[in-house]
């Protein structure tokens, strides 16, 4: 998945319980982003970073947070307010830091709720 | 607000046909345009592109075509194969902050053998 790794590729998370999804890249691309993909719908932007150290919020970012401590990595956790979180989630990087053009995904997690 | 969305949600073609899947956009400030495929459990692979000052743009066995005056762009796939069968989502890139990618619902293509 051109060097976009995500994992794992299936989390189950159980109520209450805050649970984190893993993206590394070694493409060394500036900017980095998550999108939320439910059945049969397109992409929803939920955070996206383009620099480390520094993030900006999405779409429906509420009841999600991430980091940027490195550039390789951009983790992100479904807290305990994010109340419907079963969905497939996509990390993407792109070479540019200021658009998103031609993004590179990942091969995506799915997350249910027991 | 502005949206990105397609015509058809499932097309079914036979194989070896011309497959047209179709995207319209309402945002006239949208200067960039692209295709992904999305096999099952797999993450979107990028097809195409193409800019708001070209009309038409060609690659292995797939075209864009932006008619900017009725807000349209489209993907035909050549002589379609069965590993063609995917998911098809359209985005633009608008004037929005950040400039980010705005995606369309998608459009799944089914190759009959």
């Amino acid at each position: 998945d051109g060097g976009i790794t995500q994992s794992p590729k299936y989390l189950f998370r159980k109520e209450g319980q805050n649970v984190t999804l893993s993206c590394e890249q070694n493409l060394n691309h500036d900017a980095m982003y998550w999108y939320r993909q439910d059945p049969g719908q397109g992409l929803r932007l939920i955070y996206y970073s383009q620099i480390v150290n520094d993030f900006q919020k999405g779409d429906i970012a509420e009841g999600y947070s991430v980091s940027r401590e490195k550039k390789e990595s951009f983790p992100l956790t479904v807290t305990s307010a994010q109340k419907n979180p079963t969905a497939f989630y996509l990390c993407a990087s792109s070479p540019l830091g200021v658009t998103n053009e031609k993004l590179f995904f990942g091969s995506g997690t799915q997350l249910s709720v027991l | 607000g502005e949206s990105v969305g397609l015509h058809l949600p499932t097309l079914s073609v036979q194989e070896g046909d011309n497959s047209i899947i179709n995207c319209a956009y309402s945002n006239s400030a949208s200067d960039y345009f692209i295709w992904y495929k999305q096999e099952s459990g797999k993450g979107p692979q990028f097809i195409i592109d193409i800019r708001s000052n070209m009309d038409k743009r060609q690659g292995q066995r797939v075209t864009v075509l932006l008619n900017k005056t009725v807000k349209h762009l489209s993907l035909q796939i050549a002589a379609t194969q069965p590993g063609d069968s995917a998911v098809y989502f359209c985005a633009e890139t608008g004037d929005n902050a950040g400039n980010m990618l705005t995606f369309g619902g998608g459009t799944r293509l089914m190759v009959k053998p």
